[in-house]
């Protein structure tokens, strides 16, 4: 079974400092890896994935991810917060359930940006 | 307007009550999925749909059902039977071709129990 572990329930950082939301998974194939935002009472959106390609994967608002077969992880960054960037962020890995491709979702990481 | 609807945005449900969410897409994705989100355990997966008359069980199945007669619609019923269904219902579709790895998500239906 594939399985996906987000570090940190609740992150907070200062306006302008870096943004680190740690992710990681187990698989035991080359997995699809994704970050998605949630903003309260909202729908998911895409942030950005990994689908075998560079292992340095740039998304929207400024976030990249690194994808680290070694250390089986795909965390999050962001160089300086803003304060828009409060929100719920959700770290993602795709299987396979005989034939079907299924997202399996890590418990979310809840960001607060400090003034 | 393109995307993904799901209506209403909040729905009250009566003890012993059946209710009907309604997730309709114009994207002409064929796989279309149900989840129930709940503070702090992440996103599980009701049902899911590749094709239009057949559907699958996901994790967390009992005490819901769903229909595809259509492949722009995947409504989920909330049964009697789910004894806690107040959660965040988000519906989910995906295409074939390229990105056909990526799920993409309505703006959700927050359902709650009188």
């Amino acid at each position: 079974a594939q399985s996906v572990t987000q570090l940190g329930s609740h992150v907070s950082v200062s306006e302008g400092a870096l943004v680190l939301l740690r992710c990681n998974y187990s698989s035991s194939v080359p997995p699809y890896l994704f970050w998605y935002v949630q903003y309260p009472n909202q729908g998911l959106q895409l942030l950005l994935k990994y689908t075998s390609a560079a292992t340095l994967v740039k998304g929207i608002n400024g976030f990249e991810a690194e994808f680290k077969k070694s250390e089986t992880s795909f965390h999050l960054t962001k160089p300086s917060a803003h304060m828009s960037d409060a929100a719920e962020y959700f770290c993602a890995v795709s299987t396979r359930d005989f034939g079907n491709e299924k997202l399996t979702f890590g418990t979310g990481t809840r960001l607060t940006i400090i003034p | 307007d393109g995307g993904i609807t799901q209506s209403p945005k909040y729905l009250f449900r009566k003890e012993g009550q059946n209710v009907t969410l309604s997730c309709e897409q114009n994207l002409n994705h064929d796989a279309m999925y149900w989840y129930r989100q709940d503070p702090g355990q992440g996103l599980r997966l009701i049902y899911y749909s590749q094709i239009v008359n057949d559907f699958q069980k996901g994790d967390i199945a009992e005490g819901y059902s769903v229909s595809r007669e259509k492949k722009e619609s995947f409504p989920l019923t909330v049964t009697s039977a789910q004894k806690n269904p107040t959660a965040f219902y988000l519906c989910a579709t995906k295409g074939a071709g390229k990105g056909r790895e990526t799920q993409y998500f309505g703006p959700g239906t927050r359902l709650l129990v009188l």
